[in-house]
């Protein structure tokens, strides 16, 4: 069974369209994060949710809109995508401070 | 700012040589460290990791690293690696007092090893 799973694993799509990628752990934890992998490999955090209440978020435009029906899973929204949003996004839950990861999900956008 | 810096972007290694990859980090309070390793095409995996005790944690695949608290070190090493070990390395803080959690993560090591 896969701990931290993420879909779609790919999608590419137009500027300015809106897109989601989707989120669930079955760990149990309550804590789960957005990062994004950019194409020089660096990550950065985007977003922290606690029990479905958001506690951390970074600088992000507010085109980026995270959702976390349940504290099983975290969604991320995205409105009038940008060339400079192409990137492998990362969804993660934790458990005492270690990230426990999904798959990634590369954006890419034309 | 809290910060991590790896020293090297990019590591080319011959298959058993030895391998040390340098961690620092700005921080002064306590922390929680960890390596992360991210395979071509793969999601991050934990290697080890430190929250207290002996300053020297074993992690898994022969990785070893030493944390240096007067030094705010946090290095990996390894022994003798192997082709297998190529990949992008990171190092990451968790400042205990960073309300939900929050890792910060180095900008990566690339290993890449030769056969």
């Amino acid at each position: 069974d896969t701990a931290v799973s993420q879909t779609p694993k790919y999608l590419v799509t137009q500027m300015g369209n809106d897109k989601s990628i989707k989120c669930e752990q079955n760990l149990g934890h309550d804590t789960m994060y957005w990062y994004k992998q950019d194409s020089k490999k660096f990550l950065k955090i985007m977003f922290s949710y606690n029990n479905k209440e958001l506690i951390i978020n970074e600088t992000v435009p507010n085109r980026f809109s995270p959702k976390s029906p349940d504290k099983a899973h975290l969604n991320l929204h995205i409105n009038s995508l940008e060339l400079g949003d192409s990137a492998v996004y990362f969804c993660a839950s934790s458990r005492i401070g270690e990230l426990f990861f999904g798959e990634g999900s590369r954006l890419t956008v034309l | 700012a809290q910060s991590v810096s790896q020293h090297n972007h990019h590591v080319i290694l011959s298959e058993a040589a030895s391998l040390e990859l340098g961690c620092n980090y700005s921080y002064g309070g306590t922390v929680n460290l960890f390596w992360y390793v991210q395979y071509p095409g793969q999601h991050l995996q934990l290697l080890l990791k430190y929250f207290s005790g002996d300053p020297l944690v074993k992690g898994i695949k022969g990785f070893e690293a030493e944390f240096i608290k007067s030094k705010f070190s946090f290095n990996l090493r390894k022994p003798s690696v192997q082709w297998s070990d190529t990949a992008e390395y990171f190092c990451a803080v968790n400042p205990r007092s960073n309300q939900g959690g929050k890792l910060i993560f180095g900008q990566g090591t690339e290993l890449s090893v030769k056969p």
